[in-house]
C-alpha cells in the first residue's frame, strides 16, 4: 500500500554541519509530499511542501525536492543549529481519504 | 490568523473515566482531521469532520468518537479509558481544495 519510509535516527551533528534526512514513499500517481517539524513539548509545524514532481520546497534554509525517479523527498540544510534540534517527519495523504500517512520520525539532535 | 488551538494542553485521568479534548481550527478552515501520537505506534489517524460530518475514521474502536460544531470547532471523546489511551492527541485544519492540514500545539492525556 501507500507508505513513507524515512532514515532511522537521531541524527547527531555538530554546529554548522550539513543535513540530509532520506525519505522515500510509494504511491499510486504523484501526490503532494510534506515536511513537518515537531520540536519538544509541541505540535507538528508545517516546515515545506512540495506539490509535483521536481517541485523544491524551502523554508528557513530547509530544502526538499520531489523526485518521481527515485520517490524521494529528501530533506537538508547546509548549515544546522542548535535550534533545529527537533523530531523531523515526511508525510503525504492518502490516495482515498483525507488523512496524512506519516514516516516514523527522524530525532536531530545537535550539538555546539 | 491565529492557529490551531487545543484545550486543555495536559490532562491527567484514571482508567475507567472519560475524557473530552477540543480543538479549534484555523479561521475560515472547515476540515478538522485529529491523530493520535504514542511513542510505540508513531502518529495515527482518527477521524476526520468536514462541515459538521465525520467524513473518514481510522481504525480505531467505538470508544474514540468525535463531533464538529457549525463554528468548526471539534471535540473528541475517549470513553472508559485504558492506560494504552495515553499519548498525544493533535488536532489539524485544513483550507478547503488543499491537502495541507495545520496542527495544534496537541493535548497530553495521561491515564493513570
Amino acid at each position: 500500500g501507500d507508505s513513507v519510509t524515512q532514515m532511522e535516527g537521531p541524527v547527531t551533528l555538530s554546529e554548522e554541519a550539513f543535513l540530509t534526512i532520506n525519505c522515500t514513499y510509494t504511491a499510486t500517481g504523484y501526490p503532494s509530499l510534506f515536511w513537518y517539524v515537531q520540536y519538544p513539548g509541541e505540535g507538528l509545524q508545517l516546515l515545506l511542501k512540495a506539490t509535483k514532481a521536481d517541485d523544491k520546497g524551502s523554508n528557513k534554509g530547509f530544502e526538499a525536492t520531489y523526485r518521481k525517479e527515485t520517490t524521494s523527498f529528501h530533506l537538508e540544510k547546509g548549515s544546522v543549529q542548535v535550534s533545529d534540534s527537533a523530531v523531523y517527519f515526511c508525510a503525504r495523504p492518502s490516495p482515498d481519504t483525507d488523512k496524512l500517512i506519516f514516516g516514523t520520525g527522524t530525532r536531530l539532535q545537535v550539538f555546539p | 490568523k491565529a492557529g490551531v488551538t487545543q484545550t486543555p494542553r495536559y490532562l491527567i485521568k484514571t482508567r475507567g473515566q472519560q475524557v473530552t479534548l477540543s480543538c479549534s481550527p484555523i479561521s475560515g478552515h472547515r476540515s478538522v482531521s485529529w491523530y493520535q501520537q504514542t511513542p510505540g505506534q508513531g502518529l495515527q489517524f482518527l477521524f476526520e469532520y468536514f462541515s459538521e460530518t465525520q467524513r473518514n475514521k481510522g481504525n480505531f474502536p467505538g470508544r474514540f468518537s468525535g463531533r464538529q460544531f457549525s463554528n468548526s470547532r471539534s471535540e473528541m471523546n475517549v470513553s472508559t479509558l485504558e492506560l494504552g489511551d495515553s499519548a498525544l492527541y493533535l488536532c489539524a485544519s485544513s483550507p478547503e481544495l488543499t491537502d495541507t492540514q495545520y496542527f495544534g500545539p496537541g493535548t497530553r492525556l495521561t491515564v493513570l
